[in-house]
C-alpha cells in the first residue's frame, strides 16, 4: 500500500536549520510529484512547494525562496525538506503529499512532522 | 497569486442537516483545478473532491462539489457525526497552489 512516512518531531533554535524527510513506498517513486504543505498551530494550510523526483526539478512558493531546499534520494525513495534561518514563525506541522502529474490533487499525505522553533 | 476566500469561517449545524460551504477565487479557476479536503484534529488532510465535482475514491455520495469560474461550493447533504471537521479548498491553476483559509464545521 502507498505510504509516506515522515521523520520525527524536531526542536530547533531560532536561526538554525532543519531537515525533514518523507520516505515513500508502495508505488513507483519517480512517477509522482511530492509537495510540501505546512500548518502553524491553530492555523490553515500553507503551500510550500514541490519536487519532481524523476529529475529533481523544484518549485518553491514565493515567500520561502532563498530559505528552502527540496531534494530527493532515488536510492531510498525519500524526499527531503530543508528550511534555513528559522524564525519562531516557522513553528508548524510540515506535511508531504504526492500528486500524479496534472491530476491537480494530493491523494496521499504523510503523517506530519512538528517543527518547533524555540530557544 | 490566486487568493481563495472560504465562507463562512465557522458553520454550526446538527447531524442530519445540510451543509453548504463556499470557496471564492480572486481570479477565474478552471473547474479542473479546484480541490476540496477535509481535516480532523491531529490528522493530515483527506482528499474529498477534485476537479470541482468529482468524488475521490471511498468518499460517500453525501459529499458533492459544484461551481466554476470564481465560485465553488462543497455540499454535504445530510451531516453525519464524523463530518464535523475543517474543510479546505485548493487551486491548482497557478504554481503556488494556494489553499483557502478553511471552514470549520462544528456541532450545534
Amino acid at each position: 500500500q502507498v505510504q509516506l512516512i515522515q521523520s520525527g518531531a524536531e526542536v530547533v533554535q531560532p536561526g538554525a536549520s532543519v531537515k525533514v524527510s518523507c520516505k515513500t513506498s508502495g508505488y513507483t517513486f519517480t512517477t509522482y510529484y511530492i509537495h510540501w504543505v505546512r500548518q502553524a498551530p491553530g492555523q490553515g494550510l500553507e503551500y510550500m512547494g514541490m519536487i519532481i523526483p524523476s529529475d529533481g526539478g523544484t518549485y518553491y512558493a514565493q515567500g520561502l525562496q532563498g530559505r528552502v531546499a527540496m531534494t530527493r534520494d532515488t536510492s531510498t525513495n525519500t524526499v527531503y525538506l530543508e528550511l534555513r534561518s528559522l524564525p519562531s514563525e516557522d513553528t508548524a506541522v510540515y506535511f508531504c503529499a504526492r500528486e500524479y502529474p496534472a491530476n491537480n490533487f494530493f491523494d496521499y499525505w504523510g503523517q506530519g512532522t512538528l517543527v518547533t522553533v524555540a530557544s | 497569486e490566486i487568493v481563495l476566500a472560504q465562507s463562512p469561517g465557522t458553520l454550526s449545524l446538527s447531524p442530519g442537516e445540510r451543509a453548504t460551504l463556499s470557496c471564492r477565487a480572486s481570479e477565474s479557476v478552471s473547474s479542473n483545478y479546484l480541490t476540496w479536503y477535509q481535516q480532523k484534529p491531529g490528522q493530515a488532510p483527506r482528499l474529498l473532491i477534485y476537479a470541482a465535482s468529482r468524488r475521490a475514491t471511498g468518499i460517500p455520495d453525501r459529499f458533492s462539489g459544484s461551481g466554476s469560474g470564481t465560485d465553488f461550493t462543497l455540499t454535504i447533504s445530510r451531516l453525519e457525526p464524523e463530518d464535523f471537521a475543517v474543510y479546505y479548498c485548493q487551486q491548482f491553476r497557478n504554481p503556488g497552489y494556494t489553499f483557502g483559509q478553511g471552514t470549520k464545521l462544528e456541532i450545534k
